[in-house]
């Protein structure tokens, strides 16, 4: 099916473990996104690659890192998880920056 | 800092109702999106509205623009209960490329 995937889709750290989020699109999109959504706030971008071998820092970049491994392949990085960043993380894919995004189905993170 | 700000928070309504929604940014946009969020799920695009156009359709989905007073409107005509979503407004600004600011989102609840 074509669309984003992303794994897992649920998750529980410990403060102070590293994980990595992975996200895939199969749609040859150029841009990718990861949002995380919080109660009451929306999504706030998190990084963002316009595209191949291109990434940049969004609104609340403090605590990650990102891969644009290839067209395909975008990965988050939680270096040592902190219990603020328990949240729903999103990634997204777009054709081109700025618009209709197709959203992954999310992975919910819980730290303890 | 959130750009869009929709309004109501909550909504509930009856089958068959109309259900309008209202969205308000503070910078210059090169387009307004609407996306809808079941619980639980990622965000799925329904409409995009360019800054030189006032109105778009898309089935029951009518979305206006008013870039003079920087607000938007969604209205869903003859709703159904699976319309029940959380709907959210999201804008790309001119001076942040390709990057969608979403707002907090109005929860639509259609009962039978």
């Amino acid at each position: 099916n074509a669309g984003v995937t992303q794994t897992p889709k649920f998750q529980v750290l410990k403060t102070g473990q590293s994980m990595t989020l992975q996200c895939a699109q199969d749609m040859n999109h150029n841009s990718m996104y990861w949002y995380r959504q919080d109660p009451g706030m929306g999504l706030r971008l998190i990084y963002y690659s316009a595209s191949e071998g291109t990434t940049d820092k969004g609104e609340v970049p403090n605590g990650y890192n990102v891969s644009r491994l290839n067209k395909r392949e975008f990965s988050l990085r939680l270096e040592s998880a902190a219990p603020s960043q328990t949240s729903v993380y999103f990634c997204a894919s777009s054709l081109v920056g700025g618009h209709g995004y197709t959203f992954g189905s999310g992975t919910r993170l819980t730290v303890v | 800092s959130q750009q869009g700000e929709e309004d109501p928070q909550a909504l509930s309504i009856q089958e068959g109702e109309n259900a309008t929604m209202n969205c308000s940014y503070k910078t210059s946009i090169n387009n307004l999106q609407w996306y809808r969020q079941n619980s639980g799920r990622g965000l799925v695009h329904l409409i995009l509205i360019r800054s030189n156009e006032r109105e778009k359709h898309s089935g029951r989905l009518r979305v206006t623009l008013d870039t003079s007073k920087k607000s938007s409107s969604l209205l869903i005509t003859a709703s159904r209960a699976a319309d029940t979503a959380s709907y959210f407004c999201a804008t790309a600004s001119v001076d942040s490329w390709g990057k969608l600011q979403f707002g907090a989102g109005t929860q639509v609840v259609v009962t039978p």
